[in-house]
């Protein structure tokens, strides 16, 4: 079974627009790391976030926000005001301390940003 | 730019042949971690190293091979290279990737590996 879902394979919106990536993510830890990368069209990835599993607290970062809600396993990613540089694909990632540092990548959600 | 570094960027290889990617993890890293992407499975782990001995296999092939070495930098062997094993490859590394303790993981930028 998969152990993080991102539903949205792809998304367009227009420059400006508010957008949100949804991860679905299902572990039995307690303990449990999420994380958000982003790989340009360029290829590598880019760490955006990591995020524990006893840190509930919602966080921004400029125009990203990321919201984390254990009742719904779901560590969703929001952009606000976006640009064409934001066109990327977007991966959610978990880790489970008792499995070491291995990470589960979502199949990730390739985000198109209009101008 | 995350600190680590692969190379080659591009290889281009024959089916039946044999190629070595090289990673140089970011000063201070420990753990050397492998991924391989393609559009069908996704990014997908292979295998990570902790200070030189191997510490966590994924989906790793009996055709590939890793080892890390007293300097930390990693190689990543794959050998009878078939068709299907045309994909990104991605080097990360981490501080400790001891267990019990989940570090962020920073990526280099990919060998793209194209088998004719």
């Amino acid at each position: 079974a998969q152990k993080v879902t991102q539903a949205q394979t792809e998304i367009s919106v227009v420059e400006k627009e508010d957008v949100t990536l949804d991860c679905v993510y299902e572990t039995r830890d307690t303990t449990y790391y999420l994380f958000w990368y982003k790989q340009p069209p360029s290829g590598e990835l880019v760490f955006l976030i990591r995020r524990n599993s006893f840190d509930e607290q919602n966080e921004i970062s400029g125009r990203y926000s990321w919201n984390f809600q254990k009742s719904t396993s779901s560590f969703n990613f929001t952009i606000t005001a976006s640009q064409v540089v934001d066109s990327a694909v977007y991966f959610c990632a978990l880790s489970e301390v008792n499995t070491g540092n291995q990470f589960y990548f979502g199949t990730g959600t390739s985000l198109t940003v209009i101008p | 730019d995350s600190g680590v570094t692969q190379t080659p960027k591009h290889l281009i290889t024959a089916t039946g042949q044999r190629v070595t990617l090289r990673c140089s993890p970011r000063s201070g890293d420990l753990s050397v971690y492998w991924y391989q992407q393609s559009l069908d499975q996704g990014l997908q782990f292979l295998i990570q190293y902790y200070n030189g001995e191997e510490r966590a296999k994924g989906n790793i092939l009996e055709r590939f091979s890793a080892q890390q070495f007293p300097d930390l930098h990693s190689e990543l062997n794959l050998s009878s290279l078939e068709l299907g094993d045309s994909a990104l490859y991605f080097c990360a590394s981490s501080g400790t990737g001891v267990l019990r303790f989940t570090d962020t993981q920073y990526f280099g930028p990919g060998t793209r590996l194209t088998v004719l």
